[in-house]
This record gives structure tokens, C-alpha cells and sequence, in this order.
């Protein structure tokens, strides 16, 4: 079975500094990960989709991730935080089946400090 | 097009009481999506339709559940005889049969059961 696992549900950085979001994954298959993100009191929003192209992908917001399968993992980084970027961020595994549903994980709280 | 509608967003009720949520997902969406999430937690998958066939549903849907697309547009939940367990954010969301599974999410209706 496809899951994901997120390493810290707390990450806390100051304003431009880097950001690092850590996420394993396990599949039996080349899987299609994704990061979305959740402002409060909104949807859940797609940063960035891995589908077995280009290993290092690049999304909104100045946001990129990594596909590495030999660490099987897809962290997600941004140079520079900005105080915007405060919000829960989800590591997302598809299950590969007809019904293409979403296994989140955890989430990580991403706090960006003054 | 606004995206993915739900309604309402917060419903307080007393336990035993039914309620009903509903979504109303991207118009040229064909692949509609409901998911649970208590906090803390990340979402999890309920149920998943195609059109107005109901494909999969999840363990986590007890028989007090109950959803339904008819004609394929909308979509309700129902809930029935809601126990203090059942508080948490229910999540629609919509996608293509394709499109690498990006699923757009409505802002969510928050559950709370007294």
C-alpha cells in the first residue's frame, strides 16, 4: 500500500531563510506524489504534482520539490520564506488504482517568524 | 467558474440529530471526491464518484453515512444519528477522469456534534 510520511508536524523559520518540509513515501510502483497546502478557513490548494518526469519539480509560490528514489523521499523547499507562506503543508501519495485517490499525510505547521 | 462550493461551511449539532452537507464541484468535473479530516490529521478518503455512480467507499463510512450524486452534478452527505465522533472537517473535492489525479478541494463544512 502507498503511504507517505511527513517528519516534523512543526517546522518554524524566519522571514528569508530557507524552507525545508521533509517527506518520505512508500510504493510498490513509480508513484505520483504531490504537496497542497491549507490556509486557514480555505481549501486545500495544489503546490506542486510529481508524475514521473523531470525529478525536480517546481510549483507555485517560488516552491520546488525533489523526487529522489533512492532515499525514497520529496522534500519541499522554498530559498526564501515569507510571512505568507505561514499555513499547513501536506506530502500526498496517489494510490495508483482506478479510483486515483489521495493518501495524505500528517501535514506539517510551518510558522515563519518576523 | 468559482471552483469547488460547499455548503454549509460549520454546522453545530446535538448528538442524534442528522445532518446533511452539500458540494458543488467544477461543472466540467466528472470525478467527485469526499474526505474526512479531524485535527491534527490529514485528510482521509470517504467515498469517490464517477458521474453519479458511487465506485468506492471507504471502511471509515459507516452505515450512518450515506452519499449521493445524482445526475452526476452535485453531491450530498448525509449523516445520520451523529455521534461526538464524527466532529471534523468533511472535504469535497473534483477532478477530470485525467489530469494526472489534481484534485481541486472545496474550503471544507466543519462538523461539530455537542
Amino acid at each position: 500500500a502507498q503511504s507517505v510520511t511527513q517528519l516534523d508536524s512543526h517546522v518554524s523559520v524566519s522571514e528569508g531563510t530557507p524552507v525545508l518540509l521533509r517527506c518520505n513515501y512508500s510504493s510498490s510502483y513509480s508513484p505520483s506524489l504531490f504537496w497542497y497546502v491549507q490556509h486557514p478557513n480555505k481549501g486545500l490548494q495544489l503546490l506542486l504534482k510529481y508524475t514521473s518526469a523531470a525529478t525536480l519539480v517546481k510549483g507555485i509560490n517560488g516552491f520546488e520539490a525533489e523526487f529522489k528514489k533512492s532515499e525514497t523521499s520529496f522534500h519541499l523547499t522554498k530559498p526564501s520564506a515569507h510571512m505568507s507562506d505561514a499555513a499547513e503543508y501536506f506530502c500526498v501519495v496517489s494510490d495508483g488504482g482506478a479510483t486515483n485517490k489521495l493518501i495524505f499525510g500528517t501535514g506539517t505547521l510551518l510558522a515563519v517568524q518576523p | 467558474d468559482t471552483g469547488v462550493s460547499q455548503d454549509p461551511r460549520h454546522k453545530i449539532t446535538k448528538r442524534g440529530q442528522n445532518v446533511t452537507f452539500r458540494c458543488d464541484p467544477i461543472s466540467e468535473h466528472n470525478r467527485l471526491y469526499w474526505y474526512r479530516q479531524t485535527l491534527g490529521q490529514g485528510p482521509e478518503f470517504l467515498t469517490y464518484f464517477q458521474n453519479e455512480a458511487q465506485l468506492e467507499k471507504s471502511r471509515l463510512l459507516s452505515d450512518r453515512f450515506s452519499a449521493e450524486r445524482p445526475k452526476g452534478s452535485f453531491s450530498t452527505l448525509e449523516i445520520q444519528r451523529t455521534e461526538q465522533g464524527d466532529s471534523a472537517m468533511y472535504l469535497c473535492a473534483s477532478s477530470y477522469s485525467s489530469g494526472a489525479n489534481v484534485l481541486t478541494f472545496g474550503a471544507g463544512s466543519r462538523l461539530t456534534v455537542l
